[in-house]
Parts: structure tokens; sequence; C-alpha cells
């Protein structure tokens, strides 16, 4: 079946720190790759996403990059700031039947403390 | 644009009542979709819609109804709800389209069942 699998944490970094968010996936075909995040007390919203093999999307300094040879789409980010404290989920569309459900990793929650 | 919005924001029931969750979008979006998020859990699909009066069964649709009368409006009904509901419900909407059917979310709703 279709699964997402990504870092749980939850993972505290100090500002202006490196971040790096592993996502690896399991579908077949060519799924479309996202990247959600949830700021506290709010609904998630559409950090970036990718729908090819080797396709970027980066957005407010994020980047992933849709690996198809590894099977992974690792969120990163230069250098954090406090305002990215959030939960950030991977999710996938599996490109078969003309599905759209989105399928989520389970959500890695991030604390950047200044 | 309100987007897509959610009422009401916070609920507390008894167990054994009803009630209903109402989501409402104002982006003429086809799909709508209900999920539930559980600590440890992502977000798991309760049951989505691909049109007016159309709906569907998700990952975790026992327990729930929904219905999709109005293509802007698509409702949720727990009929006897249990503790095992408790958990925080989104909606979300998107188009039908080629692409990477970004899904809209709304803010949520928090249900505790006593």
């Amino acid at each position: 079946g279709n699964s997402v699998t990504q870092m749980e944490g939850p993972v505290t970094l100090s500002e202006e720190a490196f971040l790096t968010i592993n996502c690896t996936y399991t579908a077949t075909g060519y799924p479309s790759l996202f990247w959600y995040v949830q700021y506290p007390g709010e609904g998630l919203q559409l950090l970036l996403k990718a729908t090819k093999a080797d396709d970027k999307g980066s957005n407010k300094g994020f980047e992933a990059t849709y690996r198809k040879e590894t099977t992974s789409f690792h969120l990163e980010k230069g250098s954090v700031q406090v305002s990215d404290s959030a939960v950030y989920f991977c999710a996938l569309i599996p490109r078969q039947g003309g599905s759209e459900k989105l399928v989520f990793g389970k959500g890695m929650k991030l604390t950047v403390n200044p | 644009n309100a987007g897509v919005t959610q009422t009401p924001k916070f609920r507390v029931l008894k167990t054994g009542q009803s009630m209903t969750l109402l989501c409402a979008q104002d982006m003429n979006h086809e799909y709508m979709y209900w999920y539930r998020q559980d600590p440890g859990m992502g977000l798991r699909l309760i049951h989505y819609s691909v049109g007016e009066g159309t709906t569907a069964k998700g990952e975790v649709p026992d327990g729930y109804n929904v219905s999709r009368l109005k293509k802007q409006n698509f409702l949720l009904g727990l009929e006897s709800a249990a503790p095992s509901q408790t958990s925080v419900y989104f909606c979300a909407s998107s188009f039908v389209s080629g692409g990477a059917y970004e899904q809209y979310f709304g803010p949520g709703t928090r249900l505790t069942v006593t």
C-alpha cells in the first residue's frame, strides 16, 4: 500500500541551526509529494510540493527534492527561526485510479529556541 | 475569501450524545475531506466527497456519517459519541484538476467526549 515514514521527534533546535527532517515513502507509480506545516492552534498549510522525480519544492527558506531512486523527500532549511516552531507533515498523493487522497506521515514537532 | 471554515471550534459531548460538524468552503472546490488528528497518529481520513451529492469512506469511517447536499458544505455527524472519538477534526477541500491536488485545510474542531 501507500505509506509515508518520517522523523517523529520532537526536535528542539537553537535559532539559526540547520534543519533536516527525513521523509521516505512507499507508493505504486509516481506519487506527488508534499510538506505541510501546522502552527500552534491552526490547521495545516501547504509548505511546498513536488510532482515528479528530481523536482525541488521551495518556500520560506525550506527546500525538498523528490528523489525517486531513494523514495525520499527530505525537508531542509539552512537557518531556522523561532517562527518556524510548528509540526511538519510529509504527505503523498498516489497516482493510481485518479485518487486524490492524501496519505500523511505522523508529523514531527519542531521547537526553535532563541 | 474566507477559505475553509469549520463550526464549532470546540465542543464537549457526553458519551452517547450526537452532534454535527459543519465545514464550508468558498473556493468552488469539487473535493472535500474530513480528517481526524490524534497524537502520534498524524491525520487519518474519515470520509470524503468528490462532488455535490456524493460521499465515500476513508481510512477510519466507523461511527461517523457525512453529507454533501451543497457543493460548498460538507457535514460530519456523530450519531452516538464515544470517548474514542475525542480528537481534533480537520476539514479540507481541493480542486479536481491535473497536477498536485493541493488541499486547503480549515482551522479544526477540538472535540472531547466524556
